[in-house]
């Protein structure tokens, strides 16, 4: 398994576009966890799912932004009418689900510009 | 509220031992992670302490004590590929949710 995986690495949209992100977790991973980080702060949780359930959104979210994970395997996010300050590195990690510790894996963002 | 804080910038020297701190205060606590940030690049995980003491994993350690809500990350031998963010986060209970610091910003210089 070669780890979380995104797709694009790289978007430049103009205001009020919409753009979708994919994030495809580590295979054997049940729970899903997406973020955006600005430069100079840590990552910001954003939603998770535990298979295909949403089970948890931030209040930070506005309702332009949206998630899915409908097989409980890949997962992608939706932003509509995106504006300026949505522009930030979106970050996607999985995590085994087990009990105990559950260390988030990263994969490598998809950094989103907003003209 | 829930807060992670961490000092923003830290310099050191090429072989020299450097100790980051992080205190918290969240809802709930399920463990601490320190992750790893180059600039540009994907957090990468390095540790995790859910019971107080010490867990050293070769130049790293990392500390935690619950009941002062405080952590450290202590980087021995420091080489200049350890110039990197290092982040702080605390995982809610049940493990939903982690918390991240903003990140030390650490600098190794020759």
């Amino acid at each position: 398994d070669t780890g979380v995986s995104q797709n694009p690495r790289h978007k430049i949209t103009k205001r009020g576009q919409n753009v979708t992100f994919r994030c495809d977790p580590i295979s054997e991973h049940n729970r899903l966890y997406w973020y955006r980080q600005t430069l100079g702060q840590g990552p910001e949780f954003l939603t998770y799912f535990q298979n295909e359930a949403q089970l948890e959104k931030s209040r930070l979210l506005s309702d332009r932004f949206s998630a899915e994970r409908p097989k409980g395997s890949f997962s992608t996010l939706e932003i509509q009418r995106t504006e300026q300050g949505d522009s930030a590195m979106y970050l996607c990690a999985s995590s085994s689900g087990g009990s105990g510790r559950e260390t988030q894996y990263f994969g490598p963002g998809t950094r989103l510009l907003v003209l | 509220g829930q807060n992670i804080d961490q000092p923003t910038e830290m310099t050191a020297t090429e072989g020299a031992i450097v100790q980051i701190n992080c205190t918290y205060q969240t809802s709930g606590f399920n463990g601490l992670f320190w992750y790893q940030q180059h600039a540009g690049e994907a957090p990468t995980f390095l540790s995790y302490n859910v019971l107080d003491g010490l867990e050293e994993k070769g130049r790293f350690s990392s500390f935690l004590s619950r009941s002062k809500g405080y952590s450290y990350l202590l980087l021995k031998e420091l080489q200049m590929k350890d110039s990197a963010s290092y982040l702080c986060a605390v995982s809610d209970t049940g493990g939903f949710k982690t918390i991240f610091g903003a990140g030390t910003r650490l600098f190794v210089k020759a």
